[in-house]
């Protein structure tokens, strides 16, 4: 089976601005995690989402949101970019219906905002 | 915190060595992973361990986890250069899942 992927890999936006990261899960995988990764905060959980419902959210402000899609892909929007938003962000697919089970992790979308 | 602790924060071993990790949870598990990243990529799940078992294998690694203190232990035997990582305990925390702030590994050559 095909790992999780993440598109694009990299991405550079200025202050202000408004980014959307998505996220293909694993095949038959059906809950998507995003976790924010910064080498200050370390690895921090944004939320989780199985069949198209958001389950979890973490402690982030409402400028991140996401969705999850029929066929379980998944993507996150953050708007209003600000400096501290620089980061690597990755997302998880399991194939249980619990956040606590065996994630796979893609490889990330690296953030940078000016 | 929610995050809990991981000790030493950096490691550094030759190869063939022996290398343990620590990992201390505050709240009540219904199990405890550890994952492993390679500089700046994605997560790669190592092993997970539920709250009932004290002890687990694979390959050269060994976890401990010890629920009456809330800690867990990663031991990686016979280090090789590619073992060349950082290293985090994640655990359940309510609906969420929170990850440690890991150990960096450099095994030398």
């Amino acid at each position: 089976k095909a790992g999780v992927t993440q598109t694009p890999r990299y991405l550079i936006k200025t202050r202000g601005q408004q980014v959307t990261l998505s996220c293909s899960p694993i095949s038959g995988h059906r809950s998507v995690s995003w976790y924010q990764q910064t080498p200050g905060q370390g690895l921090q959980f944004l939320f989780e989402y199985f069949s198209e419902t958001q389950r979890n959210k973490g402690n982030f402000p409402g400028r991140f949101s996401g969705r999850q899609f029929s066929n379980s892909r998944s993507e996150m929007n953050v708007s209003t970019l600000e400096l501290g938003d620089s980061a690597l962000y990755l997302c998880a697919s399991s194939p249980g219906t619990y956040v606590q089970e065996t994630q796979y992790f893609g490889p990330g979308t690296r953030l940078l905002v000016l | 915190s929610q995050q809990g602790e991981e000790d030493p924060q950096a490691l550094s071993i030759q190869e063939g060595e022996n290398a343990t990790m620590n990992c201390s949870y505050k709240t009540s598990i219904n199990n405890l992973q550890w994952y492993r990243q390679n500089s700046g990529r994605g997560l790669v799940h190592l092993i997970l361990i539920r709250s009932n078992e004290r002890e687990k294998h694979s390959g050269r690694l060994r976890v401990t986890l010890d629920t009456s203190k809330k800690s867990s232990s990663l031991l990686i035997t016979a280090s090789r250069a590619a073992d060349t990582a950082s290293y985090f305990c994640g655990w359940n925390y309510g609906q969420n899942f929170v990850f440690g702030p890991g150990t960096r590994l450099s095994v030398l050559p």
